[in-house]
């Protein structure tokens, strides 16, 4: 079965500091790996995703992720957090085989975000 | 502008009334889904659609039927709600290939 954990549901960071959002991921074969941002009352919005190559990827607002295959991890993180940071964060993970779960995306459960001034 | 659009964005009506949700999206985006979030279980996919008339079940549609006679449209509809279907829904359309999802705003619904 496809899943993704996000182990913590709050991070807390002060402004400044960097930060990191924990994704573990169990899919058959290789995946496609995603980030979203969600803030108060919209939708999600696209961070940034991993498809094959180098293992980290750069995405929207100065984050970057680091996909490690052996830990089956793909952690998001910002060098220097802002107070605009937060929000809710969701990792997905899309399936690349070609069986029933073709082109489906499975998100883990959302981490908070709190950057304080 | 790229855009995802559900309607309503509030919903409060009573048990076993039939309602839709209606989603639209302007940019010839093939696949198209719906999503419940609920507190503490993150996005759980309900419905699924790969292209006009080709939609497929996700991890929760007891209870939801979707249809999807044109590419741009991909309503959602509650025959009869029921209370555990208040939730907040979210629908999304990518394009084809390895593509980010767009969602739209949501829609929080609540059945009395």
């Amino acid at each position: 079965a496809q899943s993704v954990a996000q182990p913590e549901d709050q991070v807390n960071v002060a402004e400044g500091n960097p930060l990191t959002v924990k994704c573990t991921y169990s899919v058959s074969g290789n995946p496609y790996l995603f980030w979203y941002v969600q803030y108060p009352n919209r939708g999600l919005q696209f961070l940034l995703k991993y498809i094959t190559g180098d293992n980290l990827v750069k995405g929207s607002y100065g984050f970057e992720a680091e996909f490690n295959k052996s830990q089956t991890s793909f952690h998001l993180k910002k060098p220097s957090a802002l107070v605009s940071d937060s929000a809710l964060y969701f990792c997905a993970v899309r399936p690349a085989d070609r069986g029933s779960t073709l082109g489906r995306l499975y998100f883990g459960r959302g981490t908070q975000l709190t950057v304080w001034p | 502008e790229a855009q995802v659009t559900q309607n309503p964005r509030y919903l409060i009506t009573v048990t076993g009334k039939k309602l839709t949700v209606t989603c639209s999206q302007n940019m010839n985006h093939e696949y198209m889904s719906w999503y419940r979030q609920d507190p503490g279980l993150g996005l759980r996919q309900i419905y699924y659609s790969m292209n006009v008339e080709v939609t497929d079940k996700g991890d929760v549609p007891e209870g939801y039927k979707v249809s999807r006679k044109e590419k741009r449209n991909f309503p959602l509809i509650l025959e009869s709600p029921s209370p555990n279907q208040t939730s907040l829904y979210f629908c999304a359309s990518r394009d084809r290939g390895i593509t980010e999802a767009f969602f739209g705003q949501g829609t929080r619904l609540t059945v009395v």
